[in-house]
C-alpha cells in the first residue's frame, strides 16, 4: 500500500543553521511528490513539487527537495533558516495510478521550531 | 492571487447532529477534494469530486458523509449524523487538473468539535 513516512516529529533548528527533513515514501509506480508547509492557523501551501526530470526541485522561499529513487527519498531541504520557517511540513505523494482522480497520501508531518 | 475559502473557521456541534462545511474553490478548478486531520494525526483523504460526482472515496467516508455542489461556486461536505470522532480539522482543496499531477490548493480548513 502506498504510504509517507516522516521519520521526524519535531526538529529544532538555530536560525542561519541549515535544514534537512526527511521524507521517504512507498509506492509501486513513478511518484508524483510534494511538500506543503502549514502555519499555525493556516491552511497548506505548496512548497514545491516533483513530477519528472531534474531530480533536485526549487520551490518557494528558498527550500528545494531532492528526489532519490534508489533510497525512495524526497528530502526538503534550506541552506539557512529564518525565524519565519517555524510551521510544520508535510509530504506528500500524489496517487496516479489507473482510474485514481489524484488524491493525495501524506505523512504525519514534522514541526520545526526555529530558536533565534 | 486566487485562493480556496472555508466557512466557518470553528463549527462546534453536540453528537448526532448534522454539520455542513463549505468550501469556495478556485473558479477555474475542476476537481475538488475534502481532507480531514484529526489533532496529532496525519492529514487524511476523505472524496474528490469531478464532473458533479464522486470520482473517488476512501473508507473513512462512509453513508454519514455526502458531498454537493449546489451551484458553480459552492463544494459542500455534510455529515449527517456527528459522532466524536469526527472532531478534526476539514480541509477543502481544488486543482484545475487530476490531482496526483497537479497542485492542490488547500483552504485554511474548518475546525469541527463534536461534543
Amino acid at each position: 500500500a502506498q504510504s509517507v513516512t516522516q521519520p521526524d516529529i519535531h526538529i529544532t533548528v538555530s536560525e542561519g543553521a541549515s535544514l534537512e527533513l526527511r521524507c521517504n515514501y512507498s509506492y509501486g509506480a513513478t511518484p508524483y511528490l510534494f511538500w506543503y508547509v502549514q502555519s499555525p492557523g493556516q491552511g497548506l501551501q505548496l512548497l514545491l513539487k516533483y513530477f519528472s526530470g531534474d531530480t533536485l526541485v526549487q520551490g518557494i522561499k528558498g527550500f528545494e527537495a531532492e528526489f532519490k529513487r534508489s533510497q525512495s527519498s524526497f528530502n526538503l531541504r534550506k541552506p539557512s533558516v529564518h525565524w519565519s520557517d517555524a510551521a510544520e511540513y508535510f509530504c506528500a505523494v500524489g496517487t496516479n495510478y489507473g482510474g485514481s482522480q489524484g488524491n493525495l497520501i501524506f505523512g504525519k508531518g514534522t514541526k520545526l521550531s526555529v530558536k533565534p | 492571487e486566487p485562493e480556496v475559502t472555508q466557512t466557518p473557521s470553528h463549527q462546534v456541534t453536540q453528537m448526532g447532529q448534522e454539520v455542513i462545511l463549505r468550501c469556495v474553490p478556485i473558479s477555474n478548478h475542476l476537481y475538488f477534494y475534502w481532507y480531514r486531520q484529526i489533532l496529532g494525526q496525519k492529514v487524511e483523504f476523505l472524496v474528490s469530486f469531478y464532473n458533479n460526482e464522486i470520482s473517488e472515496k476512501s473508507e473513512i467516508f462512509d453513508d454519514q458523509f455526502s458531498v454537493e455542489r449546489p451551484d458553480g461556486s459552492n463544494f459542500t461536505l455534510k455529515i449527517r449524523s456527528t459522532k466524536l470522532e469526527d472532531s478534526a480539522m476539514y480541509f477543502c482543496a481544488s486543482s484545475r487538473y487530476r490531482g496526483g499531477g497537479d497542485e492542490q490548493y488547500f483552504g485554511p480548513g474548518t475546525r469541527l468539535t463534536v461534543t
